[in-house]
């Protein structure tokens, strides 16, 4: 069993969706969760940054951590087809040198 | 831009061969880390270097090797290079302490024939 569990899509949505990207992880230690974007041939994009259990806010993206259910989500509202990408959840432990990936979940959102 | 610098950005290579990657971390960020990514694999932990030392090594074949200079700069040496090694290498940089996350560079693809 991995990790870090992430499914791999694709995810189509058409404009203005709202978009649910989740994660689930086996390590109770994992501390730190992050959220990467990744455009085609380019390096992941830190999206949001989150340490513990709870919410955060940027724009149009909510990041969520649920420490008991080892359950992390990431949410897009107001969906573009910008936002197309491959979405990477990753996390850490404190005092952790290794960020663990998941396989990323491939979005496409239609104009 | 994540100011983490890599190059070259695309390789081609025939099987049996050495490559060096190189990277450039982030201003004033002393951590480096290498990860290659392949179709089927996701996104893998290779090393990490901080500060010129060797810190952490997850899948790293043998046949792969990474130092990280007194000026922070980073290579990593692949050799004797099979088709399987074909992927996209990325090196990630971030600043000392836990709450700092990984930056990444826009990745080396190698290409193996």
């Amino acid at each position: 069993q991995k990790e870090v569990e992430q499914d791999p899509g694709p995810l189509s949505v058409p404009e203005g969706a709202i978009v649910s990207l989740n994660c689930t992880y086996s390590n109770s230690a994992f501390q730190y969760f992050m959220w990467y974007r990744q455009y085609s041939r380019k390096g992941p994009e830190l999206l949001m940054y989150t340490y513990s259990s709870g919410n955060k806010e940027d724009g149009r993206f909510t990041a969520q951590v649920d420490k008991s259910s080892k359950y992390i989500s990431l949410f897009i509202r107001d969906s573009q087809p910008s936002d197309s990408a491959t979405y990477l959840c990753a996390m850490r432990p404190t005092g952790g040198f290794k960020t663990i990936f998941g396989a990323g979940t491939r979005l496409f959102v239609k104009a | 831009d994540s100011g983490v610098t890599q190059t070259p950005k695309h390789l081609i290579t025939a099987t049996g061969q050495r490559v060096t990657l190189r990277c450039s971390p982030r201003s004033g960020d002393l951590s480096v880390y290498w990860y290659q990514q392949s179709l089927d694999q996701g996104l893998q932990f290779l090393i990490q270097y901080y500060n010129g030392e060797e810190r952490a090594k997850g899948n790293i074949l043998e046949r792969f090797s990474a130092q990280q200079f007194p000026d922070l700069h980073s290579e990593l040496n692949l050799s004797s290079l099979e088709l399987g090694d074909s992927a996209l290498y990325f090196c990630a940089s971030r600043t000392s302490g836990d709450n700092s996350p990984l930056h990444f560079g826009n990745g080396t693809r190698l290409t193996v024939t």
